[in-house]
């Protein structure tokens, strides 16, 4: 089955706290892409891969890391997390071309204390 | 400036009845529009996608149109079921990125 896995689900934290958020593809996509998403902000991209060791900035970059060391993985990385990076995270994935599907994880629910 | 403007906010309609949510965008230049649906505490799915040359798409009982000169889209939902309680979502794709609107709240009741 085609699917985007992301752990953990649920996170609560306090701020300082290194955390790295997973996420995973099994559809050999080379686009993948972090998001999060906030009430009456809809989703904002944070960073995203064209493919593997090639990253790039989203539009709210600031206090994430990611690297792309293999195809199928994709982490999110808050290298001293703060409260204004409570949120609903969702990383994505799709092909080469433009209009392929993209597909969506679960989500993570962050609350940075 | 890309913006993706969703309009209405909130519907609430009732189970078989039809509806339509609008999406209006000033992005360039541009490759291509998603319509997704997102239950609640769920990741978005896809459920449509239109390039500047196609003006209507259907998946099911959800029928996007698109008017690139306008620029403007919209999303039919026709003969609405519980199930369709949820935020749909318009996407407009540019080279690189995706300008995402907020969002129209769909809440079909019985």
């Amino acid at each position: 089955e085609a699917q985007v896995t992301q752990n953990p689900r649920y996170l609560i934290t306090v701020t300082g706290k290194k955390l790295t958020v997973t996420c995973s593809q099994n559809m050999n996509h080379e686009y993948m892409s972090w998001y999060r998403q906030d009430p009456g902000l809809g989703l904002r991209q944070i960073y995203y891969s064209m493919n593997v060791e090639v990253t790039d900035k989203g539009d709210v970059p600031e206090g994430y890391k990611v690297s792309r060391k293999e195809k199928r993985n994709f982490p999110l990385i808050l290298e001293s997390p703060s409260p204004n990076q409570t949120s609903l995270y969702f990383c994505a994935s799709r092909g080469g071309f433009s209009t392929d599907t993209q597909y969506f994880g679960p989500g993570t629910r962050l609350t940075v204390l | 400036k890309n913006q993706v403007e969703q309009s209405p906010q909130s519907l609430i309609i009732l189970e078989g009845k039809n509806c339509t949510l609008q999406c209006n965008y000033t992005v360039s230049p541009f490759s291509n529009l998603r319509w997704y649906k997102q239950d609640t505490g769920r990741g978005p799915v896809s459920l449509t996608i239109m390039t500047f040359s196609e003006n209507t798409k259907s998946n099911g009982r959800y029928t996007a149109t698109l008017d690139a000169d306008t620029k403007q889209s919209s999303l039919h939902i026709t003969a609405s079921q519980l199930s369709d309680s949820a935020s749909y979502i318009c996407v407009v794709s540019v080279p690189g990125n995706l300008i995402f609107g907020k969002g129209t709240k769909l809440s079909v009741k019985p």
